[in-house]
């Protein structure tokens, strides 16, 4: 199995910060990754898939960028609706969907 | 709108068995997987298994498989998940998602509470 390592766990950052949450995968997966943001007591809500491909409801602020087994997540002028906690996630044709142990940024 | 509705929360012993359900509204679902996510308190998002509304092929994580049960019904919209016997490290929030470039679509959650 695929193994997804999220890093740093957390990060504080300030409103108008840009940060850059990370994913490692244990082998290559091409660009089969999806983003996540959950905030507490709510399900997660997707922002990405595909690596790249921004869900249309999300703010252009967020962009995501990688292939095979390095990926990123970044947000630029950060703000305080931000704070949450950021999962990536692998999917392989309905076999494999495990996510990353979770990165939580808080606003400072 | 697409969206789910689950089952309410539910409080057992270990060795119960439960069931828990997601109905899907507002779309059809007779061609999406949906699968069933688990979220410890505290802790992260762990992938359980998906089904597929057509035919209910699935498939189980392997860290799940043997102790769960995914089903389907197609005439009610509605997925499943069951225990035979509780444990209580199953004390969790369930979610069901739908599987559409990601994880599209979520339920609220079905929080489960083992305890003797």
């Amino acid at each position: 199995d695929i193994q997804m390592t999220q890093s740093p766990s957390t990060l504080s950052a300030s409103v108008g910060d840009r940060v850059t949450f990370t994913c490692r995968a244990s082998a290559g997966i091409s660009r089969r990754v999806a983003w996540y943001q959950q905030k507490p007591g709510k399900a997660p809500k997707l922002l990405l898939h595909k690596a790249s491909i921004l869900e249309s409801d999300v703010p252009s602020r967020f962009s995501g960028s990688g292939i095979g087994t390095e990926f990123s997540l970044t947000i630029t002028n950060l703000q305080p609706d931000d704070s949450a906690t950021y999962y990536c996630q692998h999917y392989d044709n309905y076999s494999q969907y495990d996510f990353g142990q979770g990165t939580k940024l808080e606003i400072e | 709108d697409v969206h789910f509705v689950q089952s309410g929360a539910e409080v057992k012993k270990p060795g119960d068995s439960l069931k828990i359900s997601c109905e899907g509204f507002g779309d059809t679902f007779s061609t999406d997987w949906i699968a069933w996510v688990r979220q410890m308190p505290g802790k992260g998002l762990e992938w359980m298994g998906i089904v597929y509304f057509g035919d209910s092929d699935r498939t189980y994580s392997p860290a799940f498989e043997g102790r769960i049960t995914i089903s389907a019904d197609k005439s009610t919209r509605t997925v499943f998940l069951q225990w035979s016997s509780l444990r209580t490290s199953d004390t969790a929030l369930y979610f069901c998602a739908r599987l559409k470039g990601g994880f599209d679509v979520w339920g609220p959650g079905t929080s489960v509470t083992v305890s003797s």
